[in-house]
Formats: structure tokens, sequence, C-alpha cells
């Protein structure tokens, strides 16, 4: 079975500083791994994935997300935060070796940037 | 520019009443997802087509829920009765997935179901 963990409700920065969003997961295989975010009353709008190949993936707005095998994480990051990027933050997985297309996502991290 | 485009954006139903929404998934688009997130279950995955054909309706409450894909351009979930508990945003997805290619599902904007 997939299965993600987010484990902060709630991440706040002031704007300007590096903004970290963390996320781990569990496959059988290997992971597809995807950060999404979601505005209020909106849908989720891809942020970035990592797939295979370079550890460090970069993604819209900025956004960057780090693949860590050995520790099964997938941290979200900026290096200098918004006050626009408040929104929920989802990881998501999928595993490569079931076969199963669908992604699992996490509960969301609620990101709050203060100016 | 290519979207998901789901309807309607919001509905108000009494309990029992039949509920349908539509989703139109983005041309050439292979899979089909529907989720449907509320503040305690979070996102959860109802079920998921590719090629039309349904692959996993394992999420769905069978007796009450249904989900199918007349054609490529139309996907449908349909809740008869419906309950108060059914209160959700309702998410459909699109992606070109296969086993190799790991590209991303593009979501709608929902459908936020209120049953009263």
């Amino acid at each position: 079975a997939q299965s993600v963990a987010q484990p902060e409700d709630q991440v706040n920065v002031a704007e300007g500083n590096p903004l970290t969003v963390k996320c781990t997961y569990s496959v059988s295989g290997n992971p597809y791994l995807f950060w999404y975010v979601q505005y209020p009353n909106r849908g989720l709008q891809f942020l970035l994935k990592y797939i295979t190949g370079d550890n460090l993936v970069k993604g819209s707005y900025g956004f960057e997300a780090e693949f860590n095998k050995s520790q099964t994480s997938f941290h979200l990051k900026k290096p200098s935060a918004l006050v626009s990027d408040s929104a929920l933050y989802f990881c998501a997985v999928r595993d490569t070796d079931t076969g199963r297309r669908a992604l699992t996502f996490g509960s969301g991290t609620r990101l709050q940037v203060q100016p | 520019d290519a979207r998901v485009t789901q309807t309607p954006r919001h509905k108000v139903t009494e309990m029992g009443q039949e509920v349908t929404m539509r989703c139109q998934p983005i041309l050439g688009h292979n899979t089909v997802f529907w989720y449907r997130q509320t503040m305690m279950q979070g996102l959860e995955l109802l079920a998921y087509f590719r090629n039309r054909a349904p692959l996993d309706d394992s999420g769905m409450p069978k007796d009450r829920f249904s989900a199918e894909m007349p054609d490529a351009t139309l996907a449908t979930l349909k809740i008869q009765p419906s309950e108060p508990r059914d209160s959700a945003v309702y998410f459909c997805a699109s992606g070109l997935i296969n086993d190799r290619v790991g590209t991303e599902a593009f979501f709608g904007q929902g459908t936020r179901l209120t049953v009263v």
C-alpha cells in the first residue's frame, strides 16, 4: 500500500524567510512524488514532481523539493517566502511497482506567510 | 488553455435527492479520477477510469454512488439517494498516465455539494 505523511498541520513563516513543508512517504517499490497547492475555493494546482534522476526538483513559483530515498522524504522548499504563497499544500505519491495509477495524498499542510 | 471542467460548481440539495456531477477531462488524457475532499478525511480517492474503463472504485460507497464515462469527453458521478454526510467538495482530475510515464494529474475546480 502507498501512503503519505505530512506531519505539520500548519507552517508559519515570515515573508522573505526560507520555508520548508515536510513530507514522508511509504511505497513497496519506487515512488513517483508530487506537490500540489490549493488556494481557497479552488482546485489543486500542480507544483512539481519527482520521477527519476536528479534528487533536487525545481517547480513553479520558485518552489523546489528534494527527494531523499534513505529517509523516504520529499520536502518542499522555497528560499524566500511570499505572502502570496499562503495556501494549502499537498504531497502525493504513486507506487510505480503496483500498477496503480491513482495518487495517494497527504493530509495537507497550511502555509501561512506573515508580512 | 486546456483544463478540466466540472459542473455544477455548487449544489445544494435535500436529503434523499439524486445528485449528478459532471466532468469534462482534458482532451487526449487517458485517465480520469474522482476525489472527495472533506475537513475530516482530507482527499479521498473515490474511483478512477483508464480509457473509459473503471479500474478502481473501491473508495466509493457502492450502495449509493456510481461513476461512469459514457464517452471520452464526459465523466459523471451520481449519488442516489444523497445524505448529509455526502456534503463535501468533489474533484475530478485527468492525466495522460501509463506504467512508465509519471505524468501529473490536472484537477478541476470542484463541485461543492451540500446536502441538507
